[in-house]
């Protein structure tokens, strides 16, 4: 089984400030982790993906997000948020084997404050 | 880099009519999958398909949804005879036979169902 926290439904911070975006996963296998990005009625951009390689993955338009096993998290992190930024993430688990599905958090809306 | 596309990106229908949204994945890819997402919730797994059958399926997926793989590139979704609570964002994505490092999700399909 596998699930997916993200414990902030909104997060607002000031143009300029950075950014940070948590998630916890559960898995009973080693998980394979993503964040995706949705802007207003658009579809879903893929930010980074964590797949067991380095623990800190970098993804694009300047967002990181590092592997913790020990916490179970895998939190998003920007050092200088831009008004662009303005959307809602979501975290994405998957274990391995089987069939793969992945399982999406509730997601997170980012609002960036000029 | 490859892409999974779906078409159309936004689709009108009457309720009690049957529609297909239409997902080509990508080339090398052997698992396909559907998700919705219904506005404001989050992203929800519909099913898998793999070796030309359904390989899992959740309970949202019930008997007026099916998936074929008609010839070597689409991968379809009908929907029999539309409600109007099938409003929703779909999401075809695709991966190949190892791994998780090739998931990837198409811009999805707006189902408004009238």
């Amino acid at each position: 089984a596998q699930s997916v926290t993200q414990l902030d439904s909104h997060v607002s911070v000031s143009e300029g400030t950075p950014v940070l975006l948590r998630c916890n996963y559960s898995s009973s296998y080693s998980p394979s982790l993503f964040w995706y990005v949705q802007h207003p009625n658009k579809g879903l951009q893929l930010l980074l993906k964590y797949t067991s390689a380095a623990t800190l993955v970098k993804g694009i338009n300047g967002f990181e997000a590092e592997f913790k096993k020990s916490e179970t998290s895998f939190h998003l992190t920007k050092p200088s948020a831009h008004m662009s930024d303005a959307a809602e993430y979501f975290c994405v688990v998957s274990a391995s084997g089987g069939y793969q599905k992945v399982t999406f958090g509730t997601g997170t809306k980012l609002q960036v404050i000029p | 880099e490859p892409e999974v596309t779906q078409t159309p990106s936004h689709q009108v229908t009457q309720m009690g009519q049957e529609v297909i949204l239409r997902c080509v994945p990508i080339s090398n890819h052997l698992y396909f999958y559907w998700y919705r997402q219904i506005l404001g919730q989050k992203v929800e797994f519909l099913v898998s398909f793999y070796n030309n059958e359904i390989s899992e399926k959740s309970e949202i997926f019930d008997d007026q949804f099916s998936v074929e793989r008609p010839d070597g590139s689409n991968f379809t979704l009908k929907i029999r005879s539309t409600k109007l609570e099938d409003s929703a964002m779909y999401f075809c994505a695709s991966r190949p036979v190892t791994g998780l490092y090739g998931y990837t999700f198409g811009s999805g399909t707006r189902l408004t169902v009238v």
